[in-house]
């Protein structure tokens, strides 16, 4: 089945160490969305692609970066990852930016 | 801004009932509303979009209903059931500036109860 599909499902680092999630679709959507969610919260938009245009929000904190190499593939690095960067990380995509939204099943980020 | 919210926070019926959601946004030109289901610790499966002409949309057991100019949608679940326990988040697009902007409500939190 078409899908988005990230990896990994959970993933512990430590304070300051980096790391990279990785999210792939094979809907072939132009569109690919990070957002942050943190316990009892609304979805937060990280920053998006419109194919290999990168747009980032503006209060998305410069220790996060992020990779979109092709069409499928788009990547999330947290460069020096906080205790405060403990979250669902949900990637997300669409055909067009005004289409519906279809999301993978998240990475939950620990830091220790 | 736009502003989402979604009232009440937490509701839990007995298995069977029919049920309402609740979401009310602030400003009015929207290009659609997207309602999600979360089940805890995973992602968001989409229900239902709702295109800003629509009044509302059905699938299965079901309903999205959307008043734009009152700012309001409701979803609605018929003969619930424990499978519906989830969180329930509504998700709107805006219809100029940005349509990736999508401005999410933080959600009501479903319990039903067998």
């Amino acid at each position: 089945d078409a899908m988005v599909i990230q990896n990994p499902r959970y993933q512990v680092t430590q304070f300051g160490k980096p790391v990279t999630l990785s999210c792939s679709q094979t809907l072939n959507h132009n569109v690919m969305y990070w957002y942050q969610q943190k316990s009892s919260q609304a979805p937060k938009l990280l920053f998006h692609y419109y194919d290999k245009d990168f747009n980032n929000e503006a209060d998305t904190p410069d220790n996060f970066q992020s990779r979109r190499p092709n069409t499928s593939f788009c990547f999330l690095d947290i460069r020096s990852p906080g205790l405060g960067d403990a979250a669902m990380y949900l990637c997300a995509t669409s055909r067009e930016s005004r289409n519906e939204q279809y999301f993978g099943p998240g990475t939950r980020l620990t830091v220790t | 801004k736009q502003e989402v919210t979604q009232i009440p926070a937490a509701l839990s019926v007995p298995e069977g009932e029919n049920l309402v959601l609740n979401c009310s946004f602030t400003d009015s030109a929207i290009y659609n509303l997207q309602w999600f289901r979360q089940d805890p610790g995973k992602g968001l499966t989409s229900l239902l979009l709702i295109q800003s002409s629509q009044r509302e949309q059905t699938s299965g057991r079901l309903n999205a209903s959307l008043d734009k100019s009152s700012g309001r949608s409701t979803l609605y679940i018929a003969a619930s059931q424990p499978g519906d326990s989830a969180t329930y988040l509504c998700a709107v697009r805006p219809n100029s500036g940005g349509y990736q902007k999508v401005t999410f409500g933080t959600g009501t939190k479903l319990q039903v109860i067998p």
